[in-house]
C-alpha cells in the first residue's frame, strides 16, 4: 500500500550545525510534498513544501530537495538554533489528488546549545 | 488562533462510552480531516470530508464516526467500538487545491480511564 518512510526517528545536532531528514514515498503519482514542524504540545505547522515539477526549494535556513526518480525527498536545516528543536513530519499527496496526505512517522530533532 | 479550533483540549472517557470531539474552522475551507497521532506512528487518517454532507473513511475509520452538516464543523465521535482510543486527535482543514497544505487545530488528547 501507499506509505512514507522517514529517517532518522531522532536526530541530535550541535547548535550551528546542519540537520538532514530524509523521506521515501511509494506512490509514483504523488505530486505534492509538505513538511510540518510540531513543537511540544502544539499543533503541526507547515514550514515548507515542494511540488513534483521542482527539484529544490529554499526558504532562508530551510530547504527541501526532491528526487522523483528515486522517490525520495529531504529536509535540510542549516545553522540550526535551539528553537529548531521539534518533531518534523514529511508527507506526500496520495496519487495526484490533493485532499489526502500520507505522513511519515516523524523525526525528533534536538539542537544542543 | 489559526482559524481552526478543537475542543476540548483534554478528554477522559470511561469504558463503553461514546465521546465527541469538536472541530470548527472559519477559514472557509472546503476540506476537513481527522488524524490520530500515536507515538512512533506519525499521523494516521481517520475520516475526511471534501464538501458539506459528504465524508469518506480514511485508513483507520473503525470505531469512529463523523458528520459534516455545516462547512465550518466536522465533529468526530469515538464510539465504544474503538478498542484503543487513547491518543492525540488532530483536526485539519484545507482548500483542497494543489499546493495547499493543511491548517491544523491544536488537538484533543483523549484518555480512557
Amino acid at each position: 500500500g501507499e506509505n512514507v518512510e522517514q529517517h532518522p526517528s531522532t536526530l541530535s545536532v550541535q547548535e550551528g550545525d546542519s540537520a538532514v531528514i530524509k523521506c521515501t514515498y511509494s506512490d509514483s503519482a504523488s505530486n505534492y510534498f509538505p513538511w510540518y514542524k510540531q513543537e511540544l504540545g502544539k499543533r503541526p505547522q507547515l514550514i515548507i513544501d515542494i511540488r513534483s515539477n521542482v527539484g529544490e526549494k529554499k526558504d532562508q535556513r530551510i530547504a527541501v530537495t526532491l528526487n522523483k526518480t528515486a522517490k525520495h525527498f529531504s529536509l535540510h536545516i542549516t545553522e540550526t538554533q535551539p528553537e529548531d528543536s521539534a518533531v518534523y513530519f514529511c508527507a506526500a499527496s496520495r496519487g495526484s489528488g490533493t485532499y489526502k496526505y500520507i505522513f511519515g512517522t516523524g523525526t525528533r530533532l534536538k539542537v544542543l546549545a | 488562533d489559526g482559524g481552526i479550533t478543537q475542543s476540548p483540549k483534554y478528554l477522559f472517557r470511561k469504558e463503553g462510552q461514546n465521546v465527541t470531539l469538536s472541530c470548527e474552522q472559519n477559514l472557509n475551507h472546503d476540506a476537513m480531516y481527522w488524524y490520530r497521532q500515536d507515538p512512533g506512528q506519525g499521523l494516521r487518517l481517520i475520516y475526511y470530508s471534501q464538501i458539506v454532507n459528504d465524508f469518506q473513511k480514511g485508513d483507520i475509520a473503525e470505531g469512529y464516526s463523523v458528520s459534516r452538516e455545516k462547512k465550518e464543523s466536522f465533529p468526530l465521535t469515538v464510539t465504544s467500538a474503538q478498542k484503543n482510543p487513547t491518543a492525540f486527535y488532530l483536526c485539519a482543514s484545507s482548500t483542497g487545491q494543489l499546493g495547499e497544505g493543511y491548517t491544523f487545530g491544536s488537538g484533543t488528547r483523549l484518555t480512557v480511564v
